[in-house]
Order: structure tokens, then C-alpha cells, then sequence
């Protein structure tokens, strides 16, 4: 199946500080990927949905300001944790969504990442 | 809106015990339905899916059955191993302009022992 990366896998950071954590597919162009967040032995929760070339739509109850989301490429999207405290250490996964050339809104795959593990001090 | 329950766990067996985790859903038209599993510090991988009513999905040696009138889709296993020890994932996908946006269960956490 495609592949889909993260990157760093793992990252601990001082209170107040900006963590970037980027998305990549690496044999496929994502138009649309996913940020999910998932806490110590709980589901994922959907944190938004990113779309080359335009704003990110965020799911309600996410802070828009705190959770940068850029998806510059059609291989790349970026979450940016601004101003980390530490309760947002999580594990961050991304997933996208692999459209076939004929494809229409409903078609693709969706790939996981291997996720990023977030640890702020 | 949409919601997926499953079974609490964790669950522990021995190798070669008989397995079920069961998922429900609520959604409204028609979704996809996916088993995603997790092994200990890495993402997720897609274990097997159904898109309509009816269908199993299967994949090494787990199967579950999309079921419309119950609004089930149950994973089973005849024979687990110690490999398969992981945690387990239902999920649901609907469409329209919200493809894409999967709807999670809690989880199940799966340890099975020699």
C-alpha cells in the first residue's frame, strides 16, 4: 500500500514553545489529509481536515491558533503546536487520502501515518 | 451524528483461543466500515474494510461481516497468536463532503499469551 510518513516520530519540548510536525506521502499526492490526536489508551479524535492549497476546517472545540495547519503540497502538511503546554502531549497521527486520477469526491484511500509522539515539559 | 461503540476491554486470551470484539454503529445513509489495528508505538494500518451491506471484509484470518440490520460489523478470529496482540480499532466513514472524516470506536486492547 502507499506510504505515508511523520516526522519526528517522537519530540519532547519546554512549556512555550513551537513544535512542527510534518506529513508526507511519499508515493501518492494527497490532495486531502487528516490530523488526529489520540490520548493515552483512548480512541483518535478528528482535529481537522487539511486540503492542499486552501484553509484547514478544524473540528469543533479545536483552536485554531493553537493548532497551525498548513498543507502547502500535494505531498506535505504541517501541524504546528504553538505555545506547547503540556497538556498537549499526545500522540498526533495524520492519514491521507490517496485520489485516483479519475477519481471524484467520494473515491481514494485513506493511509495512516506512523504517528508523532508529543511530550511537553 | 455518527458514533461507533465497541466492546470494552482489554480482552486477554491464550494462543489459539477463539476471538470477537463487537462494534456497533449509528450513522446516517450509508457508510463504509473499517477494522483498523495499532501495534504497541505505531500507527495505524487498515486490517480490512466493507463498504455495503452484506459484505466481509477479510485479512489475515480476520474476518467481520457489515450487517445493516444490526448495525454490527464484529471482528472475529478462529485461532489468535501472540502477534496479534494490539489494539483494535472500529471505524466508520460516510460520504458526501465529509469523505475521509473516520469515526472511531474507543478501542479494544488485545494481549494473548503462549
Amino acid at each position: 500500500g502507499a506510504v505515508v510518513s511523520q516526522h519526528p516520530s517522537w519530540v519532547i519540548c519546554k512549556s512555550g514553545t513551537s513544535v512542527k510536525i510534518e506529513c508526507r506521502s511519499l508515493d501518492f499526492q494527497a490532495t486531502t489529509m487528516f490530523w488526529y490526536r489520540q490520548f493515552p489508551k483512548q480512541s483518535l479524535m478528528l482535529m481537522a481536515t487539511s486540503n492542499e492549497g486552501s484553509k484547514a476546517t478544524y473540528e469543533q472545540g479545536v483552536e485554531k491558533d493553537k493548532f497551525l495547519i498548513n498543507h502547502a503540497s500535494l505531498t506535505l502538511s504541517t501541524l504546528t503546536v504553538t505555545s506547547a503546554h503540556p497538556e498537549d502531549s499526545s500522540f498526533y497521527i495524520c492519514s491521507a487520502r490517496d485520489t485516483p486520477p479519475s477519481g471524484g469526491l467520494n473515491t481514494g484511500e485513506l493511509f495512516f501515518g506512523e504517528g508523532s509522539r508529543l511530550t511537553v515539559l | 451524528g455518527d458514533s461507533v461503540t465497541q466492546m470494552e476491554g482489554p480482552v486477554t486470551l491464550s494462543e489459539e483461543a477463539f476471538l470477537t470484539i463487537n462494534c456497533t454503529y449509528t450513522a446516517t445513509g450509508y457508510p463504509s466500515l473499517f477494522w483498523y489495528v495499532q501495534y504497541p508505538g505505531e500507527g495505524l494500518q487498515l486490517l480490512l474494510k466493507a463498504t455495503k451491506a452484506d459484505d466481509k471484509g477479510s485479512n489475515k484470518g480476520f474476518e467481520a461481516t457489515y450487517r445493516k440490520e444490526t448495525t454490527s460489523f464484529h471482528l472475529e478470529k478462529g485461532s489468535v497468536q501472540v502477534s496479534d496482540s494490539a489494539v483494535y480499532f472500529c471505524a466508520l466513514r460516510t460520504g458526501g463532503t465529509s469523505y475521509g472524516k473516520l469515526t472511531f470506536g474507543q478501542g479494544t486492547i488485545l494481549t494473548v499469551h503462549p
